[in-house]
């Protein structure tokens, strides 16, 4: 069975522009949520999306936004990049209680 | 405000003897309790939960217990192994939003020979 799946792997972006990262959860997951890991705030929780509806959202800028299409695939956008949002960016993918992450993509913002 | 607490940012054990990591936390309407491995640039990965309405749940040689008086829990590692190494998360959630996980801020764990 495939894990969860996230690309690119790594990213490199200016300030100002825009990115879009994709994640493809575990088959039959149909939550996807999105953490944001960084040296000095660890792992936070951005946005949750479930059957194409964000359910839970964290205290992120709307700059940060995501989608889910039908196939339960997610998408994370944030736009107007600063130097902050360097960071690793998780996908999890959860049916029940344990949420499994893919191996993340690496945006750096220069 | 810091509502999952790892106090201890590493932790150095032989191989063969038991890893301890500690986890405490602030809010009470966490209900379930997870613990997950990390390696550089990848994504943690699971290793064991745990419920409120437990106090103890064992995976081989992985144990978590919880002490929801005093707001704490505790993964025990039996024996440790030098692949065990790792920075190890613990994470809160509660029914309400089950999706949203709060971490700790992690530990590193080292097992020497």
């Amino acid at each position: 069975k495939a894990g969860v799946t996230q690309t690119p792997r790594y990213l490199i972006k200016t300030r100002g522009q825009q990115v879009t990262l994709s994640c493809s959860p575990i088959s039959g997951h149909r939550s996807v949520s999105w953490y944001q890991q960084t040296p000095g705030q660890g792992l936070q929780f951005l946005f949750e999306y479930f059957s194409e509806t964000q359910r839970n959202k964290g205290n992120f800028p709307g700059r940060f936004s995501g989608r889910q299409f039908s196939n339960s695939r997610s998408e994370m956008n944030v736009s107007t990049l600063e130097l902050g949002d360097s960071a690793l960016y998780l996908c999890a993918s959860r049916m029940n209680t344990e949420a499994f992450f893919g191996q993340g993509t690496r945006l750096t913002v220069v | 405000d810091q509502q999952v607490k790892q106090n201890s940012p590493s932790l150095s054990v032989q191989e063969g003897r038991i890893s301890i990591l500690n986890c405490d936390y602030t809010n009470s309407m966490f209900d379930y309790f997870l613990w997950y491995k990390k390696y550089p640039a990848e994504g943690p990965t699971f290793l064991i939960s745990i419920s409120s309405i437990k106090d103890k749940n064992e995976d081989g040689r992985f144990t978590v217990f919880l002490n929801k008086s005093a707001k704490h829990l505790s993964l025990h590692i039996v024996p440790s192994q030098p692949g065990d190494s790792a920075v190890y998360f613990c994470a809160a959630s509660h029914t309400g939003t089950a999706s949203k996980l709060t971490f700790g801020t992690g530990t590193r764990l080292q097992v020497t020979l």
